[in-house]
């Protein structure tokens, strides 16, 4: 089954500084990536997503880039504020399911 | 529109117990999809529900089962409960585009 690696596991960056989280993934017949966070006792909350026919999409302050040659996609997180520190996952969907990385831990410090 | 709903929110059993969970999906998505997530860890796919039929289970064993409703509302139960069952159960519902996944706020299962 597929397999995403996500790295590092925890971050910690000044407020306005970028954050950048790097996620590989093993099945290439995965075609969707998304990327949720985390807050403390809540549900992961859908931020950004990729499709594998694009190679980078933005919202606002958060990037999302792909690379399906070298089974690579990364989160980009630009002018970062306290309330950006939480839990990020990746994740790649195929075969009916999300398999998810472990997670990173991104702290930013005021 | 009203998200994904979970109950109860937090949950204790003990060993050989037997435990339902229940997800409401989104208005207007009809899949419903259940992970587990460890402590620590990301979550991990159970199963997924579409027209109240199983279509797709990651590796777990038969003591995990689910039922989805007319209403696409769904649950899951886990039969003989084991120390290691102690997780954060989530739902995810799914309208058209199955990848794009919607998590409810998870219900806190601990086994004692």
């Amino acid at each position: 089954g597929e397999n995403v690696e996500q790295h590092p596991s925890t971050l910690s960056v000044q407020e306005g500084d970028s954050a950048v989280i790097k996620c590989t993934y093993s099945d290439s017949a995965s075609n969707y990536f998304p990327w949720y966070k985390q807050e403390l006792g809540k549900g992961p909350q859908l931020i950004i997503d990729i499709r594998s026919n694009v190679g980078e999409k933005k919202d606002q302050r958060i990037a999302v880039t792909l690379n399906k040659t070298a089974k690579h996609f990364s989160l980009h997180i630009t002018e970062t504020q306290p309330e950006d520190s939480a839990v990020y996952f990746c994740a790649a969907y195929g075969n009916n399911r999300l398999a998810f990385g472990k997670g990173n831990q991104v702290v930013v410090i005021p | 529109e009203t998200g994904v709903t979970q109950s109860p929110t937090h949950l204790i059993k003990t060993r050989g117990q037997q435990v339902t969970l229940r997800c409401s999906s989104q208005s207007g998505h009809n899949t419903v999809s259940w992970y587990q997530q460890a402590l620590g860890q990301g979550p991990q796919f159970i199963f997924q529900y579409y027209r109240e039929e199983e279509n797709g289970r990651g590796n777990f064993p038969p003591r995990f089962s689910g039922l989805q409703f007319p209403n696409y509302s769904s649950e899951l139960n886990v039969n003989a409960l084991e120390l290691d069952d102690s997780a954060l159960y989530l739902c995810a519902s799914s309208g058209t585009e199955w990848n794009e996944q919607f998590f409810g706020p998870g219900t806190r299962l601990t086994v004692l």
